[in-house]
């Protein structure tokens, strides 16, 4: 069974830019969170997604969103990108009331 | 989600047994007791959870305390592979998809 698949594995952005990144979750896994990681703040939850719909979000500006579609592989965005965006961007998959699985993580950094 | 408290680092022979505590003293009494582990530069993996008994997997076993303020991850036969840093999150049923991370401890299995 494959595992929660991150596109693309590393980033490199100009400040200002947008970025997108890709989630494919476990097969079956409707659930999917985000969640970024820097050295100075740990790992910290962005959003999650549930059958398409955002069910619980994290305390970061709007500049971060996402989306989930109907085979729930996710998405999230970062408009207006600023330096201290770099950090390791991790998506994670569950199916109902069960463990979370992570992939490898999309690695950003903006100069 | 409860608070949890860790030490910052620990240190472990390889061979021998890795007890890793975590204090939770605002656990409820509907709260899961999570512990998940992250490899350098992976993502992090599920170890095991538990809510009152004590519960154990092939990867670890969880004692957790009869007042449930505290509990211990035991890795009975640490390897050099078990360097990682290890959270412990207190979290409520349904709530597995958005994981609040604290510093966690960093574990250094040596030779």
């Amino acid at each position: 069974k494959a595992g929660v698949t991150q596109t693309p594995r590393y980033l490199i952005k100009t400040r200002g830019q947008q970025v997108t990144l890709s989630c494919s979750p476990i097969s079956g896994h409707r659930s999917v969170s985000w969640y970024q990681q820097t050295p100075g703040q740990g790992l910290q939850f962005l959003f999650e997604y549930f059958s398409e719909t955002q069910r619980n979000k994290g305390n970061f500006p709007g500049r971060f969103s996402g989306r989930q579609f109907s085979n729930s592989r996710s998405e999230m965005n970062v408009s207006t990108l600023e330096l201290g965006d770099s950090a390791l961007y991790l998506c994670a998959s569950s199916f109902g009331d069960a463990e979370a699985f992570f992939g490898q993580g999309t690695r950003l950094t903006v100069v | 989600d409860a608070k949890t408290t860790q030490p910052p680092s620990m240190d472990c022979a390889e061979g021998r047994a890795a007890n890793l505590p975590c204090n939770h003293s605002t656990i409820s009494g509907n709260e899961y007791v999570y512990w998940y582990r992250q490899i350098h530069s992976q993502g992090p993996q599920y170890i095991i959870h538990g809510l009152k008994n004590n519960e154990t997997n092939e990867m670890a076993s969880l004692i957790i305390t009869e007042d449930r303020k505290s509990s211990t991850l035991i890795l009975p036969h640490a390897t050099l592979r078990d360097t990682a840093v290890y959270y412990c999150i207190g979290l409520f049923s349904g709530g597995y998809n958005k994981l609040i991370f604290g510093a966690g401890t960093r574990l250094a299995v040596h030779p």
